[in-house]
């Protein structure tokens, strides 16, 4: 059974402050991916990777940046973050096939104050 | 830019009715499609795939697929207060993240 799992449900910081955001999978899975999903904006592709060290830009890569150093983790960094960064961030995986499924983590509710 | 569309509703529809689900896409490379289904508060979670023109039936749930028309739609027969949630249509062109429609919101009343 397919798992990712992020490392917090509920995040609150401050403007300014440096956000880190994990998300680790069990399945071996070659490719992952960060999103935010805001209302009616739906799913907004912000960073991708489809192997260690490798990234790829979504669509709304500005204000993030992402580290991929083991084929389990991907992680979300917020710089400098603000107000509008405010969102519901989801982390997904899949295997580099195809025919690609996507795996969603429980996603992380974060507020900037 | 591909696009796949969606009405955003809120669908209403009584318990025991068919509810229907419609999406177009843009990009005509897409081979395969993905419906998520997206409870409130929750992650989407996959709930059918389909890649051959016609209809894949799973339970209570039909994909149809018309690629010439770039059209696919979900259908939920029986509908039960528990498919109240937002569904999400997504293309696959393959090797490329999927690319997500903003979703249709379904309301199955009681």
């Amino acid at each position: 059974d397919v798992k990712v799992t992020q490392s917090s449900r509920y995040l609150v910081k401050r403007t300014g402050e440096k956000v880190f955001l994990e998300c680790v999978q069990d399945m071996d899975h070659e490719n992952m991916f960060w999103y935010r999903q805001d209302p009616g904006l739906g799913l907004r592709l912000i960073y991708f990777s489809y192997d260690v060290k490798m990234k790829e830009k979504g669509d709304i890569p500005e204000g993030y940046s992402v580290s991929r150093e083991k084929k389990e983790r991907f992680s979300l960094i917020l710089e400098s973050a603000s107000t509008n960064q405010t969102s519901m961030y989801l982390c997904a995986s899949s295997k580099r096939e195809a025919t690609i499924e996507q795996y969603f983590g429980p996603g992380t509710r974060l507020t900037v104050t | 830019q591909k696009e796949v569309e969606q009405n955003s509703g809120p669908l209403s529809v009584p318990e025991g009715a068919i509810a229907s689900l419609n999406c177009t896409y843009s990009d005509r490379g897409s081979q395969s499609f993905f419906w998520y289904r997206q409870y409130s508060g929750k992650s989407p979670e996959l709930i059918m795939f389909i890649y051959s023109n016609g209809d894949k039936e799973d339970g209570r749930f039909t994909a149809q697929l018309n690629k010439a028309s770039q059209y696919v739609s979900l259908l939920i027969r029986d509908s039960q207060p528990s498919d109240s949630a937002t569904y999400l249509c997504a293309p696959d062109s393959g090797n490329t993240p999927l690319v997500f429609g903003k979703g249709t919101r379904l309301s199955v009343i009681a």
